[in-house]
């Protein structure tokens, strides 16, 4: 089966710019989640997507906003890009089943915003 | 909100030793995972472990959910072990969403 992957790995931004970021899902599952990684600190919940609509946010504003496709793929975009938008951005994707819901992760894109 | 404290925050080991890295959680969880991130970036999944003891090779992990802290353990520890460990646990209020502990920096020395 294949894992988890995301694209691109690495990209540099200004601020005030635009990003989307891609992730597409291990086969099988149907539930993604984002998560933002800043240096040196653990992930922290974006959000996550079950069935192309959103059922779970964290502290994020509006600006950080995704979507979710049939395919169970999944993008991540940011507007208005900030300097403490700099982080490794990581996407997991599982199974929602009861007593199944093992996160497998992507190796993430690392997005730098001068 | 549910806070995640791993201790000890930094680790260093040489080749062959043994560790025990603690993962303690302020409320009862439904779900708990211990992930290795490596020097890419990469969270692997190493257990999912919401309750009781699994073993997989040279790592273990035990979860005293009563008592609300994991623990992982590395035998003979290898150069490769090293990178950030973390502890995440899912709320039961279904939110969905899983919270980070601090991690553990391993390096261990050949």
């Amino acid at each position: 089966e294949t894992g988890v992957t995301q694209s691109p790995t690495h990209l540099i931004k200004t601020r005030g710019q635009q990003v989307t970021l891609r992730c597409s899902s291990q086969s099988g599952h149907n539930t993604v989640s984002w998560y933002q990684q800043a240096l040196g600190q653990g992930p922290q919940f974006i959000f996550q997507y079950y069935r192309e609509e959103e059922n779970g946010r964290g502290n994020f504003p509006p600006r950080f906003s995704g979507l979710q496709f049939p395919n169970y793929s999944s993008e991540l975009n940011v507007n208005a890009l900030e300097l403490d938008d700099s982080a490794l951005y990581l996407c997991a994707s599982r199974l929602d089943r009861r007593g199944a819901n093992v996160l497998t992760f992507g190796a993430g894109s690392r997005l730098t915003v001068l | 909100g549910i806070q995640v404290e791993q201790s000890p925050p930094d680790l260093i080991l040489q080749e062959g030793a043994n560790s025990t890295l603690r993962c303690n959680f302020s409320d009862s969880v439904n779900n708990l995972q211990w992930f290795h991130q490596n020097p890419w970036g990469q969270l692997i999944n190493l257990f999912y472990i919401p309750s009781g003891t699994k073993q997989n090779g040279r790592l273990s992990a035990t979860t005293v959910a009563t008592e609300r802290y994991s623990l992982l353990y590395i035998s003979s520890s290898q150069t490769t072990d090293s990178g950030v460990y973390f502890c995440a646990v899912e709320p039961p209020s279904g939110t969905y969403k899983y919270i980070f502990g601090t991690g553990t920096r391993l390096k261990v020395l050949a």
